[in-house]
């Protein structure tokens, strides 16, 4: 069964603090993705990866960077949170070719607060 | 204009109605299209492909007309396990494989 998991469901930080959010996935996939969603936003892309240490800007890349240091993880960093970056944050990862592309697979979230 | 755009809903539709949602499109160059389902609280998952020739899953259908741009689902004797948000996503392979999501279409059946 394919699997993507995140380090934490909730988390709670300060403003100005430095925030990690890990990604790990078991399906040996080239690309991964990290999402915010927010109440009537949807999905928005802030960054992907389609090979390790590589890596994109999204749609709303401002205020975070990423890490893929190995094919299987990919990380998140908010070098100084600030309240705005409150929000449901998904991971996925997709295949490259065949089949296996078109599907992108999600972790389940995690929950970020910041005060 | 958003790229891919829905009607936020909610649906709120009583058990064994057939309910259907609405998804327009505004990138020509897409080419894939999907129906992804997020119950509340939950990741998005695959729901379903959505063809040119139109595809059945059950009580589930799709249809995708190009020319419109213009994807649909229809779910046919709702059940109250239905419940969730549909979101609509179009792939463009132009633009190394990106997703697009729309919103999500919020459905509630009620008993």
């Amino acid at each position: 069964d394919v699997k993507v998991t995140q380090s934490s469901r909730y988390l709670v930080k300060r403003t100005g603090e430095k925030v990690f959010l890990e990604c790990v996935q078991d399906m040996d996939h080239e690309n991964m993705f990290w999402y915010r969603q927010d109440p009537g936003l949807g999905l928005r892309l802030i960054y992907f990866s389609y090979d390790v240490k590589m890596k994109e800007k999204g749609d709303i890349p401002e205020g975070y960077s990423v890490s893929r240091e190995k094919k299987e993880r990919f990380s998140l960093i908010l070098e100084s949170a600030s309240t705005n970056q409150t929000s449901m944050y998904l991971c996925a990862s997709r295949g490259h070719i065949g089949s296996s592309y078109n599907e992108q697979f999600f972790g389940p979230g995690t929950r970020l607060t910041v005060l | 204009r958003k790229e891919v755009e829905q009607d936020p809903g909610p649906f709120n539709v009583p058990e064994g109605a057939t309910v259907a949602f609405n998804c327009t499109y505004s990138n020509s160059a897409s080419q894939s299209f999907f129906w992804y389902r997020q119950d509340c609280r939950k990741e998005p998952k695959l729901l379903m492909s959505v063809y040119s020739s139109g595809n059945e899953d059950g009580r589930f259908t799709a249809q995708l007309n190009r020319a419109s741009q213009y994807i649909s689902l229809l779910i046919r004797d709702s059940k109250l396990s239905d419940s969730a948000t549909y979101l609509c996503v179009v792939i463009l392979y132009n633009q190394g494989g990106k997703l697009i999501f729309g919103q999500g279409t919020e459905l509630s059946v009620k008993p």
